[in-house]
């Protein structure tokens, strides 16, 4: 079966501006969690999806928000972009969130800041 | 202090050789270990997930969870080129509430042939 599809794999944007990036999990999976990784801090959580709500959030600014649609795939924003903001997104689902071995990550999309 | 440490690598092993990777943690409410591994340019693969303490072997590898010392660890055996990744240690307080993992910054693995 299909993986988990996220878009675009590679992107660059400039100070200032801001972005969308979509994840699209795999076919019966309806939990979404969004993840950043840096170099520096490694992969550090931003939120979890489940049926269109939130369930958790990680220690991110509200320039960091999601959305879950009422077919489980999900986009991450991300407002007035810093050059820190620079990562590999990922995103990982699984079919409830609570079986935390069951989750698949796609293959991220590395946002580039300039 | 962060909740887990992983030993930053990198790790340069040839092949056959027997490697241990790492972490240690410091939130006791941590009840599932796992472990992923990420090849460049691609998300984080599970390996090997346990629930509380005890080994759990897959093959080539073994995963060991000690609670009491707060550290868990993974073991490749006969080490192959295709191991070569970064190697990332996961946890999570519970099943069912959290809906989080929390990661290790991983260690970069290269097997040389």
């Amino acid at each position: 079966k299909a993986g988990v599809t996220q878009t675009p794999r590679y992107l660059i944007k400039t100070r200032g501006q801001q972005v969308t990036l979509s994840c699209s999990p795999i076919s019966g999976h309806r939990s979404v969690s969004w993840y950043q990784q840096t170099p520096g801090q490694g992969l550090q959580f931003l939120f979890e999806y489940f049926s269109e709500t939130q369930r958790n959030k990680g220690n991110f600014p509200g320039r960091f928000s999601g959305r879950q649609f009422s077919n489980s795939r999900s986009e991450m924003n991300v407002s007035t972009l810093e050059l820190g903001d620079s990562a590999l997104y990922l995103c990982a689902s699984s079919e409830t969130g609570g079986e935390v071995y069951g989750y698949t990550f796609g293959s991220g999309t590395r946002l580039t800041v300039v | 202090q962060k909740e887990v440490e992983q030993d930053p690598g990198p790790l340069s092993v040839p092949e056959g050789a027997i490697v241990s990777l790492n972490c240690t943690y410091s939130n006791s409410a941590f009840q599932y270990f796992m472990w992923y591994r990420q090849y460049s340019r691609k998300g984080p693969e599970l390996l090997m997930y346990t629930y509380s303490s005890g080994n759990k072997e897959d093959g080539r590898f073994t995963a060991q969870v000690d609670k009491s010392s707060k550290y868990i660890s993974l073991f490749i055996r006969d080490s192959q080129p295709s191991d070569s990744a970064t190697y990332l240690c996961a946890m999570s307080r519970s099943g069912g509430s959290n809906y989080k993992l929390t990661f290790g910054k991983g260690t970069l693995l290269t097997v040389n042939p």
